[in-house]
């Protein structure tokens, strides 16, 4: 079936550091790629997204490439923020059948000191 | 334009009894998706449904859990018998379409005593 894994976490990183998050997915057919943010207490957030192979997912100084020969989609940051302290999940839609429903990771908890 | 909302925002339930949440879409949104977030975990999907029909429930527990999404008001998941095992988040989405983004509520924070 179709799955997501993450990094463990959680990460904890110095404000103005470089952010890497790893996410590998396995699926069948070409599915939609996601990260989702969460903040304590909140919803998720979309933060990108990505459609096809190839294709970069950007916004707010996040980025993600949509790797089809590594099947990977990994989440990127070049200088972190305290306010970037949240839970990062990387998320697909598989479509076909299962068009509607999102398969998420287990989430990486991320913290930023000043 | 709105988000999507969700309430009550926090429910206290003794095991045993009703639990029942709503989730208002997005205006415009006709496609509705309920998930499970467990303590330290990640979500996990539900069911997914559109006006008035269910199209995929592969995520639900076989007992005691039901959605629905009448043509007329909210969304509702709803939960029989709960027990403490059911503590947990729901979290509801909504999207125009199945293919294009979902949009999150602020979720419902289930606890059972």
């Amino acid at each position: 079936g179709d799955s997501v894994t993450q990094m463990e976490g959680p990460v904890t990183l110095s404000e103005e550091a470089f952010l890497t998050i790893n996410c590998t997915y396995t699926a069948t057919g070409y599915p939609s790629l996601f990260w989702y943010v969460q903040y304590p207490g909140e919803g998720l957030q979309l933060l990108l997204k990505a459609t096809k192979a190839d294709d970069k997912g950007s916004n707010k100084g996040f980025e993600a490439t949509y790797r089809k020969e590594t099947t990977s989609f990994h989440l990127e940051k070049g200088s972190v923020q305290v306010s970037d302290s949240a839970v990062y999940f990387c998320a697909l839609n598989a479509g076909g059948t299962s068009y509607g429903k999102l398969t998420f990771g287990q989430g990486t908890i991320l913290t930023v000191h000043p | 334009n709105a988000g999507v909302m969700q309430n009550p925002r926090h429910l206290v339930r003794r095991r045993g009894q009703e639990a029942r949440l709503r989730c208002s879409p997005m205006k415009g949104h006709s496609h509705v998706y309920w998930y499970r977030q467990l303590p330290e975990e990640g979500l996990k999907f539900m069911v997914y449904l559109q006006k008035e029909n269910i199209i995929d429930e592969s995520g639900m527990p076989k007992e005691r859990f039901s959605a629905e999404f009448p043509k007329e008001g909210p969304s509702i998941l709803r939960i029989q018998q709960v027990v403490r095992g059911d503590s947990a988040a729901y979290f509801c989405a909504s999207s125009p379409s199945n293919t294009d983004t979902q949009y999150f509520g602020p979720g419902t924070r289930l606890t059972v005593l």
